[in-house]
């Protein structure tokens, strides 16, 4: 199965410590989109890449996050000076080429993010 | 902006009943349409979609129809199983994807 991978599958982390995590997508796929879930909720958008550039981020996406796709294959998402209000579900999802902007998206397991 | 909005959980039924989760979306344009399962713990996993007015989508007895003239999206399924306990989201991609807040289904035996 090449599905949608992440790693790690949790952390726990201090606050004000910095964080990344790796999202390997679909190897066909070149979209890949990063999503933060809380509790209760659905996940919301943090931000896009098609292949390595990142075209879209959110408002949500605060200064300390950062992501990168450097070779548009994996991407990793950091967080820096975490905050407690950053405990999350860190969701990364990919969807193939073919110029459907509307397709659907492929998840992976996701990140679990335990700030203390 | 765009938005969905998906009938508030929990839901119980007992096993072999019917299930309808409700849907409406506010959209510009014509956006694809997508039920998602998560189960605990895990990612969302693609349930069914639908791409253009009066598609049907289907898939493991789970079944919603695209119905632009009331902006609505239902899962239905006829006879839901223990495991089909999870939770359910309702998705409109519309050059962005857009998720209600879930509905989390709990079937008993």
């Amino acid at each position: 199965d090449t599905g949608v991978s992440q790693d790690p599958r949790h952390k726990i982390t201090k606050r004000g410590q910095n964080v990344t995590f790796r999202c390997d997508p679909i190897s066909e796929h070149n979209r890949l989109y990063w999503y933060r879930q809380t509790l209760g909720q659905g996940p919301e958008f943090l931000t896009y890449f098609q292949n390595e550039a990142q075209l879209e981020k959110s408002r949500l996406l605060s200064d300390r996050f950062s992501a990168e796709r450097p070779k548009g294959s994996f991407s990793t998402l950091e967080i820096q000076r975490t905050e407690q209000g950053d405990s999350a579900m860190y969701l990364c999802a990919s969807s193939p080429p073919g110029g459907q902007a509307r397709a659907e998206q492929y998840f992976g397991p996701g990140t679990r993010l335990t700030v203390t | 902006g765009d938005s969905v909005t998906q009938m508030e959980g929990p839901v119980t039924l007992s096993e072999e009943a019917f299930l309808t989760i409700n849907c409406t979306y506010t959209a510009t344009g014509y956006p694809s349409l997508f039920w998602y399962v998560q189960y605990p713990g895990e990612g969302l996993q693609l349930l069914l979609k639908a791409t253009k007015a009066d598609d049907k989508g289907s898939n493991k007895g789970f079944e919603a129809t695209y119905r632009k003239e009331t902006t609505s999206f239902h899962l239905e399924k006829g006879s839901v199983q223990v495991s089909d306990s999870a939770v359910y989201f309702c998705a409109l991609n519309n050059n962005d994807m857009r998720f209600g807040a879930g509905t989390r289904l709990t079937v008993k035996p």
